[in-house]
């Protein structure tokens, strides 16, 4: 199976700052990856699939970036409402289609 | 909009059968893999199952492989997942989350709000 690995665990970083979340695959996934974002007793949401398209609806300031093993979520200048749980996963041919342990991002 | 609404979460004794239900709306149902998600209370998500949307590919995390059964109803708009044998180990949230594309393989761009299976005797 494929283990998704994120990095940091928690970040804490101030509003208006630039937030950098790291994912890496245990073997290449090409471009079939989605970052999730996860709020205190919601449903995830998708942010960014294809390692760097946007879902719908979502702001401009998060991108996403890499292919094969390793990626980044960027989301450029924090907002209050961006403070949560992130999640990466892979979608890559063949299942489990793994989620790394999660980036917890807190207001420093 | 698109809305999926899970039911059938409960309590269940160690051992015992549940099936959850997925209504949607707002979406050609036929046209999209769907899948089961879970979250145990404070933990990660975990990848349970998925179906293609003519049920020709489904697929299973070892960890309920021959225990659960997923299934999908497009006469009804409805995904379904039939879980035997429970354990506590499967004490969490299960989320429907609807596939982007039409294979099993994708991104999931929509969840319900998730139903809370809880094992325990």
């Amino acid at each position: 199976d494929i283990v998704m690995t994120q990095s940091p665990a928690t970040l804490s970083v101030s509003p208006g700052e630039r937030a950098t979340l790291s994912c890496r695959a245990s073997q290449s996934v090409t471009s079939n990856l989605a970052w999730y974002q996860q709020k205190p007793g919601q449903a995830p949401r998708l942010l960014i699939y294809g390692s760097s398209t946007r879902a719908t609806g979502i702001p401009a300031r998060f991108s996403g970036s890499g292919s094969g093993r390793v990626f980044t979520l960027t989301i450029s200048s924090l907002q209050s409402e961006d403070f949560a749980v992130y999640y990466c996963q892979h979608y890559n041919n063949w299942p489990p289609y793994t989620f790394g342990q999660g980036t917890k991002l807190e207001i420093k | 909009e698109v809305q999926l609404v899970e039911s059938g979460g409960g309590l269940v004794q160690p051992g015992r059968s549940l099936r959850l239900s997925c209504g949607v709306s707002g979406f050609t149902f036929d046209d999209y893999a769907m899948h089961w998600v879970r979250q145990a209370p404070g933990k990660g998500l975990e990848w349970v199952s998925g179906l293609s949307w003519n049920s020709g590919s489904i697929d299973y995390a070892e960890s309920v492989k021959g225990r659960f059964t997923i299934s999908r109803d497009n006469a009804k708009n409805s995904l379904y997942l039939q879980m035997n044998s429970l354990r506590a180990e499967d004490a969490a949230f299960y989320y429907c989350a609807k596939g982007a594309f039409e294979t099993v393989a994708s991104p999931f761009d929509y969840w319900g709000q998730g139903t809370l299976v809880t094992v325990s005797s």
